[in-house]
């Protein structure tokens, strides 16, 4: 978790509210994504990236945008915070395929968020 | 229906019990095929990964493909307290674009 960092690690805002959630890593990866988790949906991809000028929509992507700043940061933000946005929301980060051993991602300790 | 179903438990089980956990899933494109285990206010991990169809183990965890059946396992020998957290399985197409996460189950060993 050390090589993926997010802050803040807990918030809580207002409706109508506009917030940003960053992440950073120091693992010299090209590609970061970030993710909601609710229970019983499990984790759903908001936005991925795969360098610094591509930016792609997930599977939840209404309500949130994402900046990606450099190759090691990527900030999500909620533009006007609503009550069904409460929910913790991982970033994470893999390298492409082919780089050597198997591929996976590597997720940050997680922000978690109450809009009320 | 979702690409991949994983029931979200929780498993109770007593500590050195064997334990099984599993996944469906509809897309049968699907290559790679993982597990990630997530202790409470953690990130999850990567605990296991499978190319295609087949088994492999790694210590006291066994994990199993069947894409004829597109479904997944994930065996735990001598389930110890230290097991206890949320299993989620996930998998991805060739070319890695992005994974496709199960709910998870979360497991509780009891001593």
């Amino acid at each position: 978790d050390a090589d993926v960092t997010q802050t803040p690690r807990n918030r809580i805002t207002k409706t109508g509210k506009r917030i940003m959630l960053e992440c950073s890593q120091t693992k010299g990866h090209d590609r970061m994504y970030w993710y909601r988790q609710d229970p019983g949906l499990g984790l759903r991809l908001i936005y991925y990236s795969f360098d610094v000028k591509d930016i792609n929509k997930g599977e939840i992507s209404d309500g949130y945008s994402v900046s990606r700043q450099a190759q090691a940061k990527f900030s999500l933000s909620l533009e006007s915070a609503i009550p069904n946005q409460t929910a913790l929301y991982f970033c994470a980060t893999s390298d492409r395929p082919g780089q050597g051993g198997q591929w996976t991602q590597y997720f940050g300790p997680g922000t978690r968020l109450l809009v009320l | 229906q979702k690409e991949v179903e994983q029931d979200p438990g929780p498993l109770s089980v007593p500590e050195g019990a064997i334990v099984s956990l599993n996944c469906t899933y509809s897309n049968s494109a699907f290559q790679y095929f993982m597990w990630y285990r997530q202790y409470s206010r953690k990130g999850p991990e990567l605990l296991m990964y499978t190319y295609s169809s087949g088994n492999k183990e790694d210590g006291r965890f066994t994990a199993q493909v069947d894409k004829s059946s597109k479904y997944i396992s994930l065996f735990i020998r001598d389930s110890q307290p230290s097991d206890s957290a949320t299993y989620l399985c996930a998998m991805t197409l060739i070319g890695f674009q992005k994974l496709v996460f199960g709910t998870g189950t979360r497991l509780l060993v009891s001593p």
